[in-house]
C-alpha cells in the first residue's frame, strides 16, 4: 500500500535559520507531491505541488521542494525562516493506480520558531 | 468567491445522536472529498465524490454516510454518533486536475 512518511514529529528553529522537512513516500511510479501548512485552528493552504519537470518547485511565503525520485522523497525547504512560519505542515500524495484522485498524507510535523 | 464553505463550525453530540455536516464550494469542482483530522494521525480521507451523484469510500468510511445530490454541495453524516468520532473534519474540492482546496474545518465533540 502506497504511505507517506514524514519522520520529524516536531522540530525547533531559531528564527532566521534555514529549515528542512522530511517526506518520503513509497510508490513506484512518479506520483504527484503536495505540501500543505495549517495553522492553529484553520483549515490546510497549499504551498506547493509538483506533477512534473523540473524537479526543484518554488512555492508561496519562499519556501521550495525539491523531487528526488531516487530516494523517493519531496523536502520541503526555507532559507530563512521567520516566526510567522510557526504551523503545522503536511506532505500529501497522490497516486495513479487512483487515477490521482485521492491524496495521502502524512502525520505532520510540527514547526516551532525560537526567537 | 467564498471558497469551500463548512457548516457547522463546532458541534457536540450525545452518543447515539445523528447529524449532518455540509459542505458547499463555488469554484465548479467536478471533485469533493471529506477528511478527518486526528493528532498524530494527520489527515484520512473518509468519503469523496468524483462528481454528482456519485461517491466512493475511502480509507475510514465506517459510522459515516455522504451524498452529493448538487454538484456545489457535499454532506457528510453520522447515523449514531460515537465517542471514537469526536474530530475535526475537513471538507476539499478539486478541479479534474489540480490542488485540492480545504474548507476551515468543523470541530465535532461526542459525548
Amino acid at each position: 500500500a502506497q504511505s507517506v512518511t514524514q519522520p520529524d514529529i516536531h522540530i525547533t528553529v531559531s528564527e532566521g535559520a534555514s529549515l528542512e522537512l522530511r517526506c518520503n513516500y513509497s510508490y513506484g511510479a512518479t506520483p504527484y507531491l503536495f505540501w500543505y501548512v495549517q495553522s492553529p485552528g484553520q483549515g490546510l493552504q497549499l504551498l506547493l505541488k509538483y506533477f512534473s519537470g523540473d524537479t526543484l518547485v518554488q512555492g508561496i511565503k519562499g519556501f521550495e521542494a525539491e523531487f528526488k525520485r531516487s530516494q523517493s522523497s519531496f523536502n520541503l525547504r526555507k532559507p530563512s525562516v521567520h516566526w510567522s512560519d510557526a504551523a503545522e505542515y503536511f506532505c500529501a500524495v497522490g497516486f495513479m493506480n487512483t487515477g490521482f484522485q485521492k491524496l495521502v498524507f502524512g502525520t505532520g510535523t510540527r514547526l516551532l520558531v525560537s526567537p | 468567491n467564498a471558497g469551500v464553505t463548512q457548516t457547522p463550525k463546532f458541534r457536540v453530540l450525545k452518543t447515539g445522536q445523528s447529524m449532518t455536516l455540509l459542505c458547499a464550494q463555488d469554484m465548479n469542482h467536478e471533485y469533493m472529498y471529506w477528511y478527518r483530522q486526528d493528532p498524530g494521525m494527520g489527515l484520512r480521507l473518509i468519503h469523496y465524490s468524483v462528481g454528482e451523484g456519485t461517491t466512493a469510500k475511502g480509507e475510514v468510511p465506517d459510522g459515516y454516510n455522504v451524498s452529493r445530490l448538487k454538484k456545489q454541495n457535499f454532506l457528510l453524516g453520522l447515523e449514531s454518533a460515537a465517542p471514537s468520532q469526536t474530530s475535526v473534519y475537513f471538507c476539499a474540492s478539486r478541479r479534474f486536475e489540480g490542488q485540492q482546496y480545504f474548507g476551515p474545518g468543523t470541530r465535532l465533540l461526542v459525548l
